[in-house]
């Protein structure tokens, strides 16, 4: 597609339910990076997707969250047993190869998530 | 530790004055430099990099940023603001690994 692809919009979840976030990546992006912001926070690295590569989850805040990238595409965030600290945009980007050749990172527009 | 700091929460111009929008980093080794735009509740756009090269940097929307390596800065500059330019500006750079480090962001409100 165009841009970074991201669903739901908008997402509100009960205290203790599990959600799932997507991202489809731009086509032919072999990087993929999970963010998060908070209300007034700036933005947090959660995790890195490079082609077949281990994936670099240092950023992931607990083990209820986790997410995979399946053929190399399209990625999944999952976040189990939500907490109300959890509510924040959830935002999704790729790149042409890793940033650490200067490559842009292009955003989507993000999910956001309201825990209640 | 990598890390890019942004020391104004808020910039307030009037349109038609010069904007610029601080922000240092401590990076290791040759940095990679970026400014972001986010409007309301929207996702971050992607303004200009600094990689290599000529330290003045043009980007979208009349942006420009001058890369300083002697004092680690990357300062967003724009000559003529507008109202339109009110949004939320991150700066970041490369960390260690492939990742990028934002700063926490600046507000910039232009009045007309």
């Amino acid at each position: 597609g165009a841009g970074v692809s991201q669903s739901p919009s908008n997402k509100v979840t009960e205290k203790g339910k599990d959600v799932e976030l997507r991202c489809d990546p731009i086509s032919g992006h072999t990087a993929l990076y999970w963010y998060r912001q908070s209300l007034g926070q700036g933005l947090e690295f959660l995790i890195y997707f490079q082609g077949n590569s281990a994936p670099d989850k240092s950023g992931l805040p607990s083990d209820r969250f986790s997410a995979e990238r399946t053929g190399g595409s399209v990625s999944t965030l999952t976040i189990q047993r939500t907490q109300q600290e959890d509510s924040a945009v959830y935002l999704c980007a790729s790149s042409l190869s890793p940033v650490i050749s200067g490559n842009t990172i292009y955003f989507g527009e993000g999910s956001w998530l309201t825990v209640v | 530790a990598q890390s890019v700091a942004q020391p104004e929460d808020q910039v307030n111009v009037a349109e038609g004055n010069p904007l610029t929008v601080k922000c240092t980093y401590s990076v290791s080794g040759n940095p990679y430099l970026f400014w972001y735009v986010q409007y309301p509740n929207r996702g971050l756009q992607f303004l200009l990099k600094y990689i290599t090269g000529d330290n003045l940097v043009k980007g979208s929307y009349g942006f420009e940023a001058e890369f300083n390596k002697s004092q680690t800065s990357f300062h967003l500059k724009k000559p003529s603001a507008l109202v339109s330019d009110s949004a939320l500006y991150f700066c970041a750079a490369k960390a260690a690994g492939n990742k990028l480090t934002f700063g926490g962001g600046t507000r910039v409100l232009v009045k007309p």
